[in-house]
């Protein structure tokens, strides 16, 4: 079965610093790659999402991701935060079937 | 458009008892899904479906019934409730191409 990994539990970080969290994914096949975030007492929304072609992708809000084959990775980044990107994130995985496989994911505080 | 609405979205049950979480979405998306959401372990999927009529278990289906008559709707009963079944719930509705829409979630507490 496909497992995601995200390596930090929790990143804590001043205004303006850049963001960069980690995903991992075990599955040796074609795979869809998505980023949620989470804002304090929201549902998840969609921030970016790969399926094929250039493996770098823009999402929303300044978001980037990078999609790395050869090391099973999908590592956010930010060049800049700020205190409203507060939020927790998650990474996730579609593989065969329609089926969604989530991160443990990973709670940022911006602090001011 | 509402997309994905969820009902309730507290709820206080005692062991033992049973309810039923409401899940609608408009969008004419095969695909549904219910999750729940415990801190520090991501979202487990519970059950999903791929259409009406049509439903299958996920990786934490114990505890879970669903039905599925309509491609609108997708509720989830849990028929006696436990204290491991406090968590927060999200529905989820996707077509194939496109990422998965959200509902705003219920919280459940079971005590």
């Amino acid at each position: 079965a496909q497992s995601v990994s995200q390596h930090n539990h929790h990143v804590i970080l001043s205004e303006a610093a850049s963001l960069e969290l980690g995903c991992n994914y075990s599955y040796g096949g074609t795979v869809n790659l998505f980023w949620y975030v989470q804002y304090p007492g929201q549902h998840l929304q969609l921030l970016l999402k790969y399926f094929s072609g250039d493996p770098l992708v823009k999402g929303i809000k300044g978001f980037e991701a990078e999609f790395i084959k050869s090391k099973f990775s999908f590592n956010l980044r930010k060049p800049s935060v700020q205190w409203s990107d507060t939020a927790e994130y998650f990474c996730a995985v579609k593989a065969a079937g329609n089926k969604l496989t989530f991160g443990g994911g990973t709670r940022v505080l911006v602090k001011p | 458009n509402a997309g994905v609405t969820q009902t309730p979205k507290f709820r206080i049950l005692k062991i033992g008892q049973s309810m039923t979480l409401q899940c609608a979405q408009d969008m004419n998306h095969n695909y549904m899904y219910w999750y729940r959401q415990d801190p520090g372990m991501g979202l487990k999927l519970i059950y999903y479906s791929v259409g009406a009529g049509i439903t299958d278990k996920g990786e934490v289906p114990n505890g879970y019934n669903v039905s599925r008559s309509t491609t609108e709707d997708f509720p989830l009963r849990l028929e006696l409730a436990a204290p491991s079944q406090t968590s927060v719930y999200f529905c989820a509705s996707s077509d194939q191409t496109l990422g998965y829409t959200f509902g705003s979630g219920t919280r459940l507490t079971v005590v």
